[in-house]
């Protein structure tokens, strides 16, 4: 299996700001995925982050709004810009297994953010 | 294209009683499902994975779960609710080379004493 920790845990912002939450994983992995938590619901692919390569995105996610990076193969940050209310979530990031088998994947505790 | 139905939202069980989650799956080329279990304030932990060995997985915490390829079903059961299994439980699957889990609505489990 992987640790990974995110950063912050959780945050209050205001509209309009903008949040970067950090990722880091406890061994090297290829893919990282970002998921989206809206209250009540279940789990949302936002993107997957390759290290060396543009993000994926998935139909209704656009990068100018979450903005990812992957400098490393242990390390990825999303960025919820221009935030409002509806972007009140938890943002948790994953990794496929390290060894690549199975596609199952190993998830951070999650951020919870609220947009006032 | 892949997808996941969990049939029921909520499912209280008393202490001790079976505990039966279902999952049905939607995908165009073999499989792998999991289970995932997120205590209130916590992330995911994987429960079990089927990955197209056995079709009967035995997991963490008691609980197995049988994949059923004639019904596209993998539920979740456990053979006695312990108040520790109240939780919210997830069902994922991932195909082909997307290799990204699609998760279903998920289902809160209230063991009752």
């Amino acid at each position: 299996s992987a640790v990974i920790s995110q950063k912050p845990s959780r945050d209050i912002c205001q509209r309009g700001t903008s949040l970067t939450i950090q990722c880091q994983v406890d061994s090297q992995v290829t893919m990282m995925f970002w998921y989206r938590q809206q209250p009540g619901q279940s789990l949302t692919l936002i993107a997957t982050a390759n290290q060396g390569s543009e993000a994926t995105y998935e139909s209704g996610f656009v990068i100018d709004k979450f903005p990812i990076s992957r400098p490393n193969l242990t390390f990825s940050t999303l960025t919820v810009s221009n935030m409002s209310p509806e972007d009140s979530s938890i943002y948790l990031c994953s990794v496929e297994n390290p060894r690549g088998l199975s596609y199952e994947q190993y998830f951070g505790p999650g951020t919870r953010l609220t947009v006032t | 294209a892949q997808s996941v139905t969990q049939l029921g939202s909520h499912v209280s069980v008393s202490e001790g009683a079976l505990v039966l989650l279902r999952c049905n799956y939607s995908s165009s080329v073999p499989p792998y499902l999991f289970w995932y279990v997120q205590y209130p304030n916590q992330g995911l932990q994987l429960l079990l994975k089927y990955t197209s060995a056995a079709t009967l997985v035995k997991g963490i915490n008691g609980f197995e779960a049988e994949f059923k390829k004639s019904e596209t079903s993998f539920h979740l059961t456990k053979p006695s609710a312990h108040m520790s299994d109240a939780a919210e439980y997830l069902c994922a699957v991932s195909s082909g080379s997307a290799r990204q889990l699609t998760f279903g609505s998920g289902t809160q489990l209230t063991v009752l004493p």
